[in-house]
């Protein structure tokens, strides 16, 4: 259970072209998401909060406008790079938490690479 | 503060060893606080958590161990195995002023290695 999906897992796109990533919790519906990037042999930094229906919460340092978070349903989040820079190329991961019980854990995604050339 | 300081940042055991990874929070309003393994090329997964009413909780060949008071836990893994050879991350959360989202706060990691 709480398996949760990402797609595309990778993807390669010219500098200034928009980017979409989709992130689905399969077996289990979730009040919030969460997404992060990591760059290589560095920690997971968190990016926005996402609660279905509701606008997201940019951490501080995150452009809101460059870095567009839907958040449709409590089974599914996207994030939007748009004009993408080869300084975002990075790996970006999704997070979901339980809509219902005790855990707080978060269940994270496969990660997509994104490449920008 | 909202800093997870984790240590070592790389640690190599041989096959049958002892892994042991530690974490330092400062906030005393973190009251959770979970373990994940990385793989290269793949998200975290969630290995292990324990909240602050226990000082240890055990899972298979994984453990958590707990001081409130020195506000420090640790993960060891007991009979580690090359199959272990990842990166671990320590994190915490709470309800903080804001919201009830829960945000995870990161260690840096921890590569580690078990050589056969």
């Amino acid at each position: 259970g709480a398996v949760v999906s990402q797609h595309p897992s990778r993807v390669i796109c010219k500098s200034g072209t928009s980017v979409k990533i989709e992130c689905r919790s399969l077996d289990f519906q979730a009040t919030t998401m969460f997404w992060y990037r990591q760059f290589p042999k560095q920690s997971l930094m968190l990016m926005a909060t996402s609660n279905e229906g509701s606008k997201a919460t940019y951490e501080q340092g995150v452009e809101k406008d460059k870095f567009l978070i839907n958040h449709a349903s409590l089974t599914l989040s996207t994030l939007t790079v748009t004009s993408a820079h080869p300084e975002d190329s990075s790996f970006y991961i999704c997070s979901a938490r339980l809509l219902r019980g005790s855990t707080r854990g978060q269940y994270f995604g496969p990660g997509t690479r994104l490449t920008v050339l | 503060q909202q800093q997870v300081k984790q240590s070592p940042q790389s640690l190599i055991v041989q096959k049958g060893g002892i892994s042991i990874i530690n974490c330092a929070y400062e906030n005393t309003a973190f009251d959770y606080f979970p373990w994940y393994q990385q793989f290269p090329g793949k998200g975290p997964a969630l290995l292990i958590a324990i909240r602050p009413d226990v000082s240890e909780k055990k899972e298979g060949r994984f453990t958590i161990s707990f001081n409130k008071s020195a506000k420090q836990f640790s993960l060891h893994i007991m009979d580690s195995q090359p199959g272990d050879s990842a990166t671990y991350f320590c994190a915490a959360s709470g309800m903080f002023s804001g919201g009830s989202n829960y945000k995870l706060t990161f260690g840096k990691g921890t590569l580690l290695t078990v050589n056969p």
